[in-house]
């Protein structure tokens, strides 16, 4: 079926320090990704839409220049946490749907990102 | 903001038992979709249920949609201490981007 990787699993770095992390569609073209953050025993909240070849959309309180979006190809899309603070410390996971299934299909979620910020 | 709310928050049974947890939310939707997390790791789907449709099964796993009442219920019977994760409900209004509930954890006490 169909799988997204995201790397790393796990960051553990200095305050202002970039960090970027990778989510990548194994066996579908994904046009859209999406970013999600969660805080421990929290949900996931919705950072940003990553479109391929156009600007990212960021949700309400989103520092977009803190959370940079590339999507440069249709199997990958990448987030720079820019100049991290401990605050930012948090478990970041990507997600993507096969287009082509069209409709009413489920997301397939990466493993997340544990970024610890020291 | 999240338009899902879920109850409980959380939930302990013992093995066997069957467990239920309930999700609402606010705004007319695509689909509605029951997804399941293990400590630390990403999102597993279970179940997506369309908003013309009112239950679903896999395996142990029953869900029921209620779009008068904009609520839904995941059902897993028979549970084992496998099935101790955190469940969370989300639901798709366009353009597959999801909003989720609060979530439940679950502990199921071997």
């Amino acid at each position: 079926g169909a799988v997204v990787s995201q790397h790393p699993s796990w960051v553990i770095c200095k305050s202002g320090t970039s960090v970027k992390i990778e989510c990548r569609s194994l066996d579908f073209q994904a046009t859209t990704m999406f970013w999600y953050r969660q805080f421990p025993k929290q949900s996931l909240m919705l950072m940003a839409t990553s479109n391929e070849g156009s600007k990212a959309t960021y949700e309400q309180g989103v520092e977009k220049d803190k959370f940079l979006i590339n999507h440069a190809s249709l199997t990958l899309s990448t987030l720079t946490v820019t100049s991290a603070h401990p605050e930012d410390s948090s478990f970041y996971i990507c997600s993507a749907r096969d287009p082509v299934k069209g409709a009413n299909q489920p997301q397939h979620f990466g493993d997340g990102t544990r970024l610890s910020i020291l | 903001s999240q338009q899902g709310e879920e109850d409980p928050q959380a939930l302990s049974i013992q093995e066997g038992e069957n467990a239920t947890m309930n999700c609402s939310y606010k705004t007319s939707i695509n689909n509605l979709q029951w997804y399941r997390q293990n400590s630390g790791r990403g999102l597993v789907h279970l179940i997506l249920i369309r908003s013309n449709e009112r239950e679903k099964h896999s395996g142990r796993l029953r869900v029921t949609l209620d779009t008068s009442k904009k609520s839904s219920s995941l059902l897993i019977t028979a549970s084992r201490a496998a099935d101790t994760a955190s469940y969370f409900c989300a639901t798709e209004v366009g353009g597959s981007r999801l909003t989720f509930g609060e979530g439940t954890q679950l502990t199921v006490n071997p």
